[in-house]
């Protein structure tokens, strides 16, 4: 299976303030068919999660540009910059090149 | 608007079955893979099944943890996706989610599992 280490599990952030998660696979996430299966998700309190970068570095519908996403074959990162209350809960790295499918531990974002 | 809903959860006793449904709208069904994911209280997400479509001979993957007590499946006449799950123990409790295609792009509310005796 591919392991996702995802860094750090929480990160204290001030309003305004910038932010990078890091996830790490265990093995390259270039699929076969050239794309790299990564994805970040965020997870509010008491709400299902909701996507925010899919395939790396492509925003989802309606995600503000303060996200951002980068890396390639097994180390990835998310960026959050001018962090506003709304961005606060619990994220995820997923990869859907490799079955099983796993997750990433999470990254809980709270305020210092 | 796309729209999924998960039904089916509730208490059952270890050792029991049950069937989660998801139904969806606002897009073509038939054209996406579909996804189950699950999250025990107050842990991560852990991805548990996966049907593709009609495409791809609605080829089904499993979690290996779970491989052997699941079963997912879809009717595409009904834009909706299942998940049978068996021989259920305490560490199966969970909210379940359903969620869509390869990028996991919309999810549902989750449906909440409580194996209990």
């Amino acid at each position: 299976d591919v392991l996702m280490t995802q860094t750090p599990v929480s990160l204290p952030v001030s309003l305004g303030g910038q932010v990078s998660i890091s996830c790490r696979s265990s093995q390259s996430l270039v699929h076969s068919d050239g794309n790299t299966y990564l994805h970040w998700y965020l997870q509010k309190p008491g709400q299902s999660p909701q996507l925010l970068i899919y395939r790396v570095s492509n925003r989802f519908s309606g995600v503000p540009d303060r996200f951002s996403g980068s890396g390639s074959g097994t180390d990835f990162t998310l960026k959050i910059s001018r962090v506003e209350p709304e961005d606060l809960g619990v994220y995820y790295c997923l990869q859907s090149t490799h079955f099983p499918l796993t997750f990433g531990s999470g990254t809980k974002l709270e305020i210092k | 608007e796309v729209q999924i809903l998960e039904t089916g959860g509730g208490l059952v006793k270890p050792g029991g079955s049950l069937r989660l449904s998801c139904a969806t709208s606002g897009f073509n069904f038939n054209d996406y893979f579909m996804n189950w994911v699950r999250q025990a209280p107050g842990k991560g997400l852990e991805w548990v099944a996966q049907i593709r479509n009609k495409n791809y001979n609605y080829a089904t993957y499993y979690a290996e943890s779970l491989e052997g007590r699941v079963t997912i499946s879809r009717d595409d006449s009904k834009s909706s996706v299942y998940l049978q799950v068996s021989s259920l123990r305490a560490e199966d409790t969970a909210i379940y989610y359903c969620t869509r295609t390869t990028t996991f792009d919309y999810w549902g509310q989750g449906v909440m599992v409580t194996v209990s005796s």
